[in-house]
């Protein structure tokens, strides 16, 4: 099956630097990925798509200039969270999709935990 | 605005009995709906997708339905297992939006 893997699997930061998260499809290509953010028990909010070799579109409220990405290859997203503070620390998901079509299936990275201190 | 809504409280059930979640959206005409699971401190993993012409899915213990004239849509998990406790995720998607959206989910829990 597809195999979506997110590197690193948690990270603890100091407030004020940043973060960079890596989204790959492992054995598929992905034209688009998604990026996810996640609060204590809470649902799965969507903070951006992103298509390859284009810009990603944000979801209203998310800031472009703080969490950037860069959809580089069909098998790589990164996610970077610039000059994270505290509130920032939440679980980041990513998620890749092989075809165009509404149905296809969006496959789940495992998550990354990002503690800001 | 779109909405969608799920059993906000943690659903308890007895093991070998079946388990049944809901899910709810106003506002909301989606093409086709998937449900998830996700377990504590992971992504979710896909399970079923039902389109709008579609009343019934099934695969294994799982069955799910899909009422566009309630706005509802309904998970079963039948015998079920202390190893599908889990939290459960429906996602309604519109027909032209490229997105999933989630629901709130709900935790399930199956006891021995």
């Amino acid at each position: 099956g597809a195999v979506v893997s997110q590197h690193p699997s948690w990270v603890i930061c100091k407030s004020g630097t940043s973060v960079k998260i890596e989204c790959r499809s492992l054995d598929f290509q992905a034209t688009t990925m998604f990026w996810y953010r996640q609060f204590p028990k809470q649902s799965l909010m969507l903070m951006a798509t992103s298509n390859e070799g284009s810009k990603a579109t944000y979801e209203q409220g998310v800031e472009k200039d703080k969490f950037l990405i860069n959809h580089a290859s069909l098998t790589l997203s990164t996610l970077t969270v610039t000059s994270a503070h505290p509130e920032d620390s939440s679980f980041y998901i990513c998620s890749a999709r092989a075809g165009a079509g509404v149905t296809d299936t969006q496959y789940f990275g495992p998550g990354t935990r990002l503690t800001v201190l | 605005s779109q909405k969608i809504e799920q059993n906000s409280e943690a659903l308890n059930i007895q093991e070998g009995k079946t388990a049944t979640l809901t899910c709810n959206y106003t506002n909301y005409s989606p093409a086709y709906l998937q449900w998830y699971r996700q377990d504590p401190g992971r992504g979710p993993v896909f399970l079923l997708l039902i389109r709008e012409n579609e009343k019934e899915k099934r695969k294994e213990r799982l069955k799910v339905t899909f009422d566009t004239t309630l706005k509802q849509s309904l998970f079963h998990i039948t015998a079920s297992q202390p190893a599908d406790s889990a939290t459960y995720l429906c996602a309604p998607k519109g027909g032209a939006t490229n997105k999933l959206i989630f629901g709130t989910g709900t935790l399930l829990a199956v006891q021995p």
